[in-house]
């Protein structure tokens, strides 16, 4: 039941763009976006809640493919500030109204 | 105050210590959850409380007792527990307990089980 994000991790430059997928076996009804630095709490970035539905926070934007079960989290001109782990999480439709977290994909961004 | 606030930082205990989490907010919410999340792990859920009663166990073990006294505070005591429960706890709390409510986590607590 856990999504699975790819990839795992990216190295990126700052100002380069990363794109981070997330890919569900079941039937959605929401999908959570969370970064995480170090040490520090997961922090809420945003909900995708129908097909299709697209939104932004800044620089970071994500998609939601109801059909596909898939959502994307774009980072375009990324900033120091964006290096953490982005976490995925799912709520399946026709089951326990409970997030499942993906693995995780660590994003590192170098000067 | 839109914070979950989390005490203690750290906790070490041995495995036939009793201790207790505790977390608190103050943002009105009704629902308020409880995640164990290892290293380099995602938060794996452990317990759901809405509107201050259990409504999601993922059957955890029953060294940890959960418990909702009232909407702004959870606590987690702790028995008996086994090295490898050695983790980082996260409170997190959302305005209501559905699919589009973004959940609001506090700091942590790192506990260590010698």
């Amino acid at each position: 039941q856990q999504p699975v994000q790819s990839p795992q991790a990216v190295i990126l430059r700052e100002g380069e763009d990363a794109v981070i997928n997330c890919s569900s076996s079941k039937a959605l009804y929401s999908v959570h976006w969370y970064r995480q630095k170090h040490g520090e709490a997961p922090v809420f970035l945003m909900i995708l809640l129908k097909g299709g539905e697209q939104k932004g926070h800044e620089k970071i934007s994500a998609s939601f493919n109801e059909k596909k079960q898939q959502s994307s989290l774009y980072l375009t001109a990324s900033q120091l500030s964006y290096s953490g782990t982005y976490f995925c999480g799912t709520l399946p439709r026709g089951g326990a109204q409970k997030l499942v977290f993906g693995q995780g994909t660590r994003l590192t961004i170098n000067p | 105050d839109t914070e979950v606030t989390q005490t203690p930082k750290h906790l070490v205990m041995g495995m036939t210590n009793k201790k207790s989490l505790k977390c608190e907010q103050h943002m009105g919410h009704r629902a308020m959850y409880w995640y164990k999340q290892k290293a380099k792990k995602p938060p794996e859920l452990m317990f759901v409380y809405s509107y201050e009663k259990l409504s999601i166990n993922e059957s955890v073990p029953s060294r940890f007792s959960p418990e909702c006294p009232n909407s702004s505070l959870l606590n987690l005591h702790l028995h008996a527990l086994q090295p490898e429960d050695s983790a980082l706890y996260l409170c997190a709390s959302s305005p209501g307990y559905s699919f589009y409510n973004e959940q609001f986590f506090g700091p942590g607590t790192r506990l260590t089980v010698l």
